[in-house]
């Protein structure tokens, strides 16, 4: 099956120590991007990459990283920066041709205390 | 980017059409607009996009006027299970990227 997968569902840090979420798709999608949702809120974009070895910020970039060495993976690093990690966080990609279809995965819950 | 207002919520009963408005008054000749829906902990599903008039899928209809200023997304004989956030967004590619805003979107309950 085609599709975005993220792991973990759910994850639990301690605070100040950075952690790696992970992106996965076999879509051959171009574009790639992170969103972090809140409880009762939309979702506010993190960074995008429209190609391999390029990425740009997105609204709320403070306290992350990422990277995009392979077409098909885009990974996410909450650094110990982030005043606020807890939160919902949903990848998603889309072909970058004439298509505004975003291909969402499942998301991971950020837990840190 | 253009800016996007909806209903927070909305209610309807099992068999109705439930249509869902959106207003996106500063939306720019190239923009298209896109609709998702989203239950909960997953991620967002697209339904339907359209840039004029009325676009038509097997589960929704898309609505949008002359001036593009607004659009309404149409349910045709909503179930429980269409429960869930309905997002409007607003878009259009530029220099390669695409880079959509997301609301707060509409949180629609349906009733037996």
């Amino acid at each position: 099956d085609g599709g975005i997968t993220q792991s973990p569902k759910y994850l639990f840090r301690k605070e100040g120590q950075n952690v790696t979420l992970s992106c996965e798709q076999n879509l051959n999608h171009d574009a790639m991007y992170w969103y972090r949702q809140d409880p009762g809120q939309g979702l506010r974009l993190i960074y995008y990459s429209q190609i391999v070895n390029d990425f740009q910020k997105g609204d709320i970039a403070e306290g992350y990283s990422v990277s995009r060495e392979k077409k098909e993976s885009f990974p996410l690093t909450v650094t110990s920066a982030q005043k606020n990690p807890t939160a919902f966080y949903l990848c998603a990609s889309r072909t970058g041709a004439a298509s505004y279809e975003q291909y969402f995965g499942p998301g991971t819950r950020l837990t840190v205390t | 980017l253009a800016k996007t207002t909806q209903p927070i919520s909305m209610d309807s009963y099992e068999g109705q059409e439930v249509n869902i408005t959106c207003s996106h008054n500063n939306i720019a000749t190239n923009d298209y607009i896109t609709w998702y829906q989203q239950f909960p902990s997953q991620g967002p599903r697209f339904i339907i996009q359209g840039y004029k008039t009325k676009v038509k899928n097997e589960v929704a209809s898309l609505f949008i006027p002359a001036d593009r200023k607004s659009s309404t997304l149409s349910l045709p004989r909503v179930s429980l299970s269409d429960t869930a956030v309905y997002y409007c967004l607003v878009g259009r590619q530029a220099g390669g990227s695409y880079i959509p805003t997301f609301g707060r979107g509409t949180s629609l309950i349906v009733h037996p």
